[in-house]
Formats: structure tokens, C-alpha cells, sequence
């Protein structure tokens, strides 16, 4: 099955910096690549996600890339804002059912 | 993109005792739904695949006799936890699958088992 590495587990930035989260898979057929935002005791919400046909995906502050060849794809946050602050899992599926990578929880000082 | 409810959204229950949580599409027809399970600090992992008239497809580990999953109609699939025991304390996530893959999460259900 699926295995999806993430890096780091722990990221802390200043206010205004960027923040960059990585993650690799294992699986070629691999074709959806969603990121989440997840608060304490709340549900995953989808910030953004690319599709195995694109390389690179820019919604305002936030990108992702996706290296098919290389099977790793990275969120980048921009001018981060302590509201950014939270755990942020990448996933990648073939077939529907997501495999989450670890989780990075992203610390924005002020 | 989809609604989907969960109830409870909390529960706690004493050792032993079996716990049904219902995941519902607000406006959806959902044939595909995933039930996941994320304990403190860690992950999401899937737990079980539900499908609508037919038996759920469970991730290797997880006990089919323990986490009944049952998806009898388009908009409601349930998992009962039977003889919950504390290690069972967890937060449990339903979603249902969109058209393009894409998935719609429950607001979640935080199970305590004392």
C-alpha cells in the first residue's frame, strides 16, 4: 500500500517568513495530493491539493508542488500569520482512501 | 463541497459497553465513505473503507468483530465500537468520498472509554 513520509514534525517560523512542509510517497499510482489544516479537537480542512497532472498549485498564500519522478510534493506557506499556527498533514491516494503522512505542527511567533 | 454530520460529536462510556456512531451525507449520495482514527498527537489512519449495500473493507490491523461498520443506505454509515475498552479512547473521523477523490470529513467524534 501507500506510505507517505512527512518533514519536519515540528516547524516553528517568525511572522512574515515562509514555511515550507515536505512529503514523500511510495505508491507511482498516486494521483491526488491533499494538504490539511487541523486545530485541536477539530476535523481536517482541505487548504489546498494537487492532481498528478500539474506541478504546481497557487491558491493566495499558500503553494504546493508535486515532483511526480522524484514521488515528493511540498507545501509552501507564505507571509505566515500566527493563525497559520496549527498541525498540517499532507495525504496521497490512487484509489480514494487517503494516506496521511505524520503531521507537521507549524508554530508562527509573533 | 459536501456536508457531512457525525453523531455524538462526544462520548463516554464505561468499559465494555458497545458505542454507535452515525456519519451522515447532509447532501450527498455517498456509495463510498472512509472511517478514520486519529489518537492524541498523532495521525489520521484509515480504519475501514464503507460501501453502500455491501460489507466494509477493513485496513489490516483493525477488527472487523470489534468495529462494526455498517452503510445500508446512501447517506448514513454507522460504526459501532463493541466492548470499548480504554485503549479504544480515541477521535474518530468519518468522510465520504467526492467525485474527483476528494474527501469531506465529519466534524469527528471523541470517544472516551472509562
Amino acid at each position: 500500500g501507500e506510505n507517505v513520509e512527512q518533514h519536519p514534525s515540528t516547524l516553528s517560523v517568525q511572522e512574515g517568513d515562509s514555511a515550507v512542509i515536505k512529503c514523500t510517497y511510495s505508491d507511482s499510482a498516486s494521483n491526488y495530493f491533499p494538504w490539511y489544516k487541523q486545530e485541536l479537537g477539530k476535523r481536517p480542512q482541505l487548504i489546498i491539493d494537487i492532481r498528478s497532472n500539474v506541478g504546481e498549485k497557487k491558491d493566495q498564500r499558500i503553494a504546493v508542488t508535486l515532483n511526480k519522478t522524484a514521488k515528493h510534493f511540498s507545501l509552501h506557506i507564505t507571509e505566515t500569520q500566527p493563525e497559520d499556527s496549527a498541525v498540517y498533514f499532507c495525504a496521497a491516494t490512487p484509489l480514494g482512501q487517503l494516506t496521511f503522512g505524520s503531521g507537521t505542527q507549524l508554530t508562527v511567533l509573533p | 463541497g459536501a456536508v457531512v454530520s457525525q453523531h455524538p460529536s462526544w462520548v463516554i462510556c464505561k468499559s465494555g459497553t458497545s458505542v454507535k456512531i452515525e456519519c451522515r451525507s447532509l447532501d450527498f449520495q455517498a456509495t463510498t465513505m472512509f472511517w478514520y482514527r486519529q489518537f492524541p498527537k498523532q495521525s489520521l489512519m484509515l480504519m475501514a473503507t464503507s460501501n453502500e449495500g455491501s460489507k466494509a473493507t477493513y485496513e489490516q490491523g483493525v477488527e472487523k468483530d470489534k468495529f462494526l461498520i455498517n452503510h445500508a443506505s446512501l447517506t448514513l454509515s454507522t460504526l459501532t465500537v463493541t466492548s470499548a475498552h480504554p485503549e479504544d479512547s480515541s477521535f474518530y473521523i468519518c468522510s465520504e468520498r467526492g467525485l474527483y477523490n476528494e474527501q469531506f470529513f465529519g466534524p469527528g467524534t471523541r470517544l472516551t472509554v472509562l
